[in-house]
């Protein structure tokens, strides 16, 4: 148990729609990242958040957007889905500084089928 | 695009046998970690060297890093049935220390 908790587990849509996945982080954590592992790969990092401003951002569209808000919950938006964009999305959350700093923790996942 | 790349693939072994997994990356990094995936689950953490660490222990993991050759090694000793998972290798860089850059990762299977 990490502590970080990802909703929903599971969703279905299809081509064109719009998606929220969101994420709670670790007590204590300030900082969060999201990345998008298609089956198979490893995860690739999307983008992420400390005190609720983007400050770091892979190779994705801007139709994956995310906030942070005050209490360090996260969610991740993507738009016009694309059958590509089925993948499981993994939240992470961490906190600055201390011995093993840039370690991860991170949550289940969220499994998107598009359609 | 993955950074690191993990070799081999896929390995099988038996219970109790030592079970080697390698990471190879491309550019300077902070430090590197390596995470374990039962199927479809979350990542979890399993240790972290850092770039000035040639060397790290934490009960059956030994990991070593060399930056010279930008590989490092995963040593998993007696395995068990429940080690079966996927392990991927992550670096991190600069000030993005977070902002992590996974392999593709090995399939472990270990056979009772």
């Amino acid at each position: 148990e990490t502590g970080v908790t990802q909703s929903p587990t599971h969703l279905i849509k299809t081509r064109g729609q719009q998606v929220t996945l969101r994420c709670s982080s670790q007590s204590g954590h300030n900082t969060v990242s999201w990345y998008q592992q298609a089956l198979g790969q490893g995860p690739q990092f999307i983008f992420q958040y400390y005190r609720e401003e983007e400050n770091g951002r892979g190779n994705f569209p801007p139709r994956f957007s995310g906030l942070q808000f005050p209490n360090y919950s996260s969610e991740l938006n993507v738009n016009a889905l694309e059958l590509d964009d089925s993948a499981l999305y993994l939240c992470a959350s961490s906190s600055t500084g201390g011995a093993n700093s840039g370690e991860l923790f991170f949550g289940e996942g969220s499994r998107l089928t598009v359609l | 695009s993955q950074q690191g790349e993990e070799d081999p693939q896929a390995l099988s072994i038996q219970e109790g046998e030592n079970a080697t997994m390698n990471c190879s990356y491309k550019t300077s990094i902070n430090n590197l970690q390596w995470y374990r995936q039962n199927s479809g689950r979350g990542l979890v953490h399993l240790i972290l060297i850092r770039s000035n660490e040639r060397e790290k222990h934490s009960g059956r993991l030994r990991v070593t890093l060399d930056t010279s050759k930008k590989s490092s090694s995963l040593l998993i000793t007696a395995s068990r049935a429940a080690d079966t998972a996927s392990y991927f290798c992550a670096t991190g860089r600069g000030g993005s220390a977070r902002q992590l850059t996974f392999g593709s990762g090995t399939q472990l299977t270990v056979l009772p």
